[in-house]
């Protein structure tokens, strides 16, 4: 298998503060996560790439110190939104590159819904 | 860059009929990867089906096929017997295979399937 979970699923948040969203690789060790956003029918837009124990990757256009990622182990990373406001309000997902697969596919998580007040 | 085309953005079939989903590519690389994901209404991300550039047999997945045209850039997907549980977004995405290429998928817009009964 190869599994990617995601926490929390749902998310509301008063407009100034942040909030933390968490992906794991249940069954397999990840060194590259990715973290993507998506808007209602459309397609998903790449946010920053992820190494375990290194800085993120970020696409251009995308606010660092807004959106901060932590790879801090081989099936963990975080995703904090910080001093959120309500244009933050999307649909969050992250990946796992699974390096045991030959074509390094990427697995997803669920995804995070995050509403700001 | 690498980009993704797909030119339908709604498509229908009717139960047990077949459809076959289009997408293009442009890239300069010769090696590299190319995946189908499908996103059903629950927003979780599937990875439908794969396929390696070097490769010149088409990929097969249960009721999912590719027609893999290299020298085209075209990458279509026919699914077959289509079912209730088809119905879904599906997205074409492209992944570099060069040594110290970029991990990122580069996706198309996607296509929106609905299988009528």
């Amino acid at each position: 298998g190869a599994v990617v979970s995601q926490h929390p699923s749902w998310v509301i948040c008063k407009s100034g503060t942040s909030v933390k969203i968490e992906c794991r690789s249940l069954d397999f060790q990840a060194t590259t996560m990715f973290w993507y956003r998506q808007f209602p029918k459309q397609s998903l837009m790449l946010m920053a790439t992820s190494n375990e124990g290194s800085k993120a990757t970020y696409e251009q256009g995308v606010e660092k110190d807004k959106f901060l990622i932590n790879h801090a182990s081989l099936t963990l990373s975080t995703l904090t939104v910080t001093s959120a406001h309500p244009e933050d309000s999307s649909f969050y997902i992250c990946s796992a590159s699974h390096p045991g697969r030959a074509t390094y596919e990427q697995y997803f998580g669920p995804g995070t819904r995050l509403t700001v007040t | 860059a690498q980009t993704v085309t797909q030119s339908q953005p709604e498509m229908s079939v009717q139960e047990a009929e077949t459809v076959t989903l289009s997408c293009t590519y442009d890239t300069s690389e010769s090696d590299y990867y190319l995946f189908w994901y499908k996103q059903p209404p629950s927003r979780q991300m599937i990875l439908v089906i794969r396929q390696e550039a070097y490769k010149q047999q088409n990929a097969t997945e249960n009721r999912f096929s590719v027609n893999f045209q290299k020298a085209a850039k075209s990458f279509s997907l026919k699914i077959s017997d289509s079912q209730l549980g088809d119905a879904a977004m599906y997205f074409c995405a492209y992944r570099s295979g060069s040594q110290g290429g970029s991990e990122k998928l580069v996706f198309g817009k996607g296509t929106k399937l609905t299988v009528n009964p």
